[in-house]
């Protein structure tokens, strides 16, 4: 079985400062990662997706994440966030013999002050 | 494309009423999910369609949910009777299968906001 893992629950940081959240996956085959968004009163909408060749995917508004294979992990960064950054995030993971379904980590609040 | 579409975007009930959801997929996406999100336990993936065709609802909480999928283009989720403890976010979503068993991202709809009095 497949199954997600998002070590920090809640995160506050101050304008400007840099973003890591952490993301491992257990898994044993093929895996699809995606990093999701969903701003206070809003869906889940997507910010960045990881399927295969360069480990470090780019996505939306400044973010990107690396599939570090060996470590089963693939932690979302932001090199400086803003206030509209504020948002929960969720990891998932589609293994490709899961039939298309996805597990999705407890996900992560990012709280950014002014 | 209009992305999901949920209805309704809001709904107040007193318990033991029936409840009933609505979802329009994106057109062209043979995966539909179901989910509900609560602050106390977070989003759960209730059941999931592939071709109209339920994959796995051991998420499904009991008995007094059901979901149906009639038709590539729409799908219900049946609560009967409600229970505040129903009180929840729910949320359809859709996907498109990729090539040589690659899953794409999951769009998700506005949700529904349910309370159950």
């Amino acid at each position: 079985a497949q199954s997600v893992s998002q070590h920090n629950h809640h995160v506050i940081l101050s304008e400007a400062a840099s973003l890591e959240l952490g993301c491992n996956y257990s898994y044993g085959g093929t895996v699809n990662l995606f990093w999701y968004v969903q701003y206070p009163g809003q869906h889940l909408q997507l910010l960045l997706k990881y399927f295969s060749g360069d480990p470090l995917v780019k996505g939306i508004k400044g973010f990107e994440a690396e599939f570090i294979k060996s470590k089963f992990s693939f932690n979302l960064r932001k090199p400086s966030v803003q206030w509209s950054d504020t948002a929960e995030y969720f990891c998932a993971v589609i293994g490709n013999t899961n039939a298309g379904k996805s597990t999705f980590g407890d996900g992560t609040t990012l709280t950014v002050k002014p | 494309d209009a992305g999901v579409i949920q209805s309704p975007r809001h709904e107040v009930t007193e318990m033991g009423q029936e409840v009933t959801l609505r979802c329009k997929p994106i057109s062209g996406h043979d995966y539909l999910f179901w989910y509900r999100q609560t602050m106390m336990r977070g989003l759960e993936l209730l059941i999931y369609f592939n071709n109209n065709v339920p994959i796995d609802d051991s998420g499904m909480p009991e008995d007094r949910f059901s979901a149906k999928m009639p038709n590539a283009s729409f799908s219900t989720l049946k609560i009967q009777p409600s229970e505040p403890r129903d009180s929840a976010v729910y949320f359809c979503a859709s996907s498109l299968a990729g090539a040589m068993l690659s899953y794409n991202e999951q769009f998700f709809g506005p949700g529904t906001r349910l309370t159950v009095l």
